[in-house]
């Protein structure tokens, strides 16, 4: 059974801070890894993609993968308001459609 | 990024009847369009993958015979929820793949049988 785990939260953090957020997950076979932003009562937004270890970053935000570790986190600097949303990661292997783990929830207080 | 159409965005309908959801791929072609049903407060579960031309391959759990799922050209899939019951009141999401890797996603559609 091929499994993605986050940590629901909710994680809070003020306004201009650091919000980190992970990810693992079963499959070592994963070769695409993804993180999805899905407003209340919205369908998933695509962040970041990430395929290779190491660090990307878009932006304020900066994808982290570790495939040894089976590991992949987001992290948004400067945090907004407007970033308060669930934060879904989802992985898959070429050709396959992707598993989603249940999201965190992040909130970002003013 | 790519852009799926799904419609329509919400419905309503009675206990006993059907409900057609339409998926499209706006600017590209989808060989492959993914259906997901998501409860609240819950992830993304999938249910189905449908392929252009061919059937669509159910998850296990899933009842092909009361979810059916048509993917009759490179830009459209419809998943028809046969005989309704307010269990499957949800939110029904399709996506589309581009080049193998990032799927984009339709609006969703919320279904709410009464």
């Amino acid at each position: 059974q091929k499994e993605v785990e986050q940590n629901s939260g909710p994680l809070s953090v003020p306004e201009g801070a650091i919000a980190s957020l992970n990810c693992t997950y079963s499959d070592r076979g994963s070769q695409s890894f993804f993180w999805y932003r899905q407003y209340s009562g919205k369908s998933p937004e695509l962040i970041m993609s990430i395929y290779s270890n190491g660090d990307k970053e878009d932006g304020r935000f900066t994808a982290q993968l570790n495939k040894a570790s089976q590991y992949v986190s987001l992290l948004i600097r400067d945090s907004q308001p407007s970033d308060s949303a669930t934060y879904l990661c989802a992985v898959n292997q070429a050709g396959t459609a992707l598993i989603f783990g249940k999201g965190t929830t992040l909130s970002v207080s003013s | 990024g790519a852009v799926v159409s799904q419609h329509p965005s919400w419905v309503i309908c009675k206990s006993g009847t059907s409900v057609k959801i339409e998926c499209r791929s706006l600017d590209f072609q989808a060989t492959t369009m993914f259906w997901y049903r998501q409860f609240p407060k819950q992830s993304l579960m999938l249910m189905a993958t449908s392929n252009e031309g061919s059937k669509a391959t159910y998850e296990q759990g899933v009842e092909k015979d009361k979810f059916l799922i048509n993917h009759a050209s490179l830009t459209l899939s419809t998943l028809t929820v046969t005989s309704a019951h307010p269990e499957d009141s949800s939110f029904y999401i399709c996506s589309a793949r581009v080049r193998n890797t990032e799927a984009f996603f339709g609006q969703g559609t919320r279904l709410t049988v009464v």
